[in-house]
């Protein structure tokens, strides 16, 4: 079976701090992807990362990093020095190679206060 | 660029009437599309593949005769709610998977999504 989990359903932090979002997966394919998508609340789902399952390289971009560990199915997400605008429904989600259908986590739902 | 355009961005009908929700991908070719539904606080669900020139595949517990998708060209994928009712209303995103190389793992684009009430 195929399934996202975040387990956190929502964060709150006062602006700078640092703050992850946990992802954890669950797949039988050999070969699969898994993205971050953000919804702001005009709801489009914005495009922040893919990352297939051979490399295992963690990322950074700005204040993003992304932390890929295949041997505990997770790739988390951190934001550091978080502000206002990062305020979002984050998504984690696994595409299948077999079946080309992306699986959603639940979301978790950041707030960032001032 | 790949831009995908859904339009309407919000409607607002009585119960009973059927709605026509339009996903263009606007710089590239899509043979795959995707709709998708979100219930308030709740994450996005997969109702049906959308095949160029084929029929749709739908999943499980999703009424086809209700949720109508028609992807007449590699460019439009239209999902129709026909006689929708207040328990229809949603937030309604549909995707396009660009014809790009093989196989499906090219990433999906994401129109923005339409959000329907049904009085």
């Amino acid at each position: 079976a195929q399934k996202v989990t975040q387990a956190q359903t929502e964060i709150s932090v006062v602006e700078k701090e640092d703050v992850t979002l946990d992802c954890v997966y669950e797949t039988r394919d050999t070969t699969y992807y898994l993205f971050w998508y953000k919804q702001p609340p005009s709801g489009e789902l914005v495009f922040l990362i893919r990352r297939n399952s051979f490399d295992e390289q963690n990322e950074i971009s700005g204040r993003y990093s992304w932390n890929f560990q295949k041997s505990t199915s997770s790739f988390n997400f951190t934001i550091t020095a978080s502000q206002v605008v990062d305020s979002a429904v984050y998504f984690c989600a696994l595409l299948s190679s077999n079946t080309g259908k992306l699986i959603f986590g639940q979301g978790t739902t950041l707030q960032v206060k001032p | 660029g790949a831009v995908v355009s859904q339009h309407p961005s919000r409607v607002i009908c009585k119960s009973g009437t059927s709605v026509k929700i339009e996903c263009r991908s606007l710089d590239f070719q899509a043979t795959t599309m995707f709709w998708y539904r979100q219930f308030p606080k709740q994450s996005l669900m997969l109702m049906a593949t959308s095949n160029e020139g084929s029929k749709a595949t739908y999943e499980q517990g999703v009424e086809k005769d209700k949720f109508l998708i028609n992807h007449a060209s590699l460019t439009l994928s239209t999902l129709t709610v026909t006689s929708a009712h207040p328990e229809d209303s949603s937030f309604y995103i549909c995707s396009a998977r660009p014809n790009i190389g093989t196989g499906v793992n090219q990433p999906q684009h994401f129109g923005d999504g339409t959000r329907l009430s049904i009085l």
